[in-house]
């Protein structure tokens, strides 16, 4: 099972918003509304941010919000702020032998 | 409140073996599939395994990396899950993290512990 495919990078200003792509394939992202959105800060454990594709655990800011259309998921946060840069990761359930599938990362960078 | 604690992570030599542990608090284990995932340094995650729960019959998967080499068990009555590793190579070199998982059938992570790092090496 490959990894998902998100872009090493992204870049956005104080009040911003951005939107970090993730893309799998047929048999992950492209076959269940199964992709959760991880955020990580440098030396901390991952922390959930969106579940089954647009769903936002208790606590997590309504600026996050997540998508999908066909093999691409995406995770859009808006009115950026300095706190959000952090790498983030996507993960989509791909069946019951192997149960997720990460993407490679995306570091986000408040300029 | 809710927590998960690993210990057991060190220095080991490649080929060599190590217990990983994870105690749990503040959910009824039992219910519970756990999942562990790792992080190499200044690399992403890689999700390593799961157990299912008692009425899902404590079955377990693993990445093809660590198949046959890594083995996911759980003591319900401890709140605990462990991970054995044996035949450690250096490429197992990472942070491990245990976490909880959510969702049906099982695709979402949360919470995690805070990791125990693994150092394979000679």
């Amino acid at each position: 099972q490959s990894a998902l495919t998100q872009p090493a990078s992204v870049s956005g200003s104080p009040g911003q918003s951005i939107t970090i792509s993730c893309t799998g394939t047929s048999s992950d992202v492209g076959t269940y509304n199964l992709v959760s959105w991880y955020q990580q800060h440098p030396g901390k454990p991952p922390k959930l941010m969106i579940y089954e594709v647009i769903k936002r655990p208790s606590g997590v800011s309504n600026r996050f919000s997540g998508s999908k259309s066909g093999i691409t998921a995406s995770l859009t946060i808006s009115g950026l702020q300095a706190e959000d840069e952090a790498d983030y990761y996507c993960c989509s359930y791909a069946g019951r032998s192997t149960p997720v599938v990460f993407g490679g990362g995306t570091k986000l960078t408040v300029l | 409140e809710v927590r998960l604690v690993e210990s057991g992570g060190g220095l080991v030599q490649p080929g060599g073996s190590l217990r990983l542990s994870c105690t749990v608090s503040g959910f009824i284990f039992s219910d519970l599939y756990m999942d562990w995932v790792r992080q190499a340094p200044g690399k992403g995650l890689e999700w390593v395994g799961r157990t299912r729960n008692k009425a899902n019959s404590y079955t377990t998967e693993y990445a093809a990396s660590v198949k046959g080499r890594f083995s996911i068990s759980r003591d319900d009555s401890k709140n605990s899950l462990y991970l054995q590793m044996n035949s450690l190579k250096t490429e197992d070199t990472a942070v491990y993290y245990c976490t909880r998982t959510g969702g049906v059938p099982g695709n979402w992570f949360d919470p995690w512990g805070q990791g125990t790092l693994v150092t394979v090496s000679s």
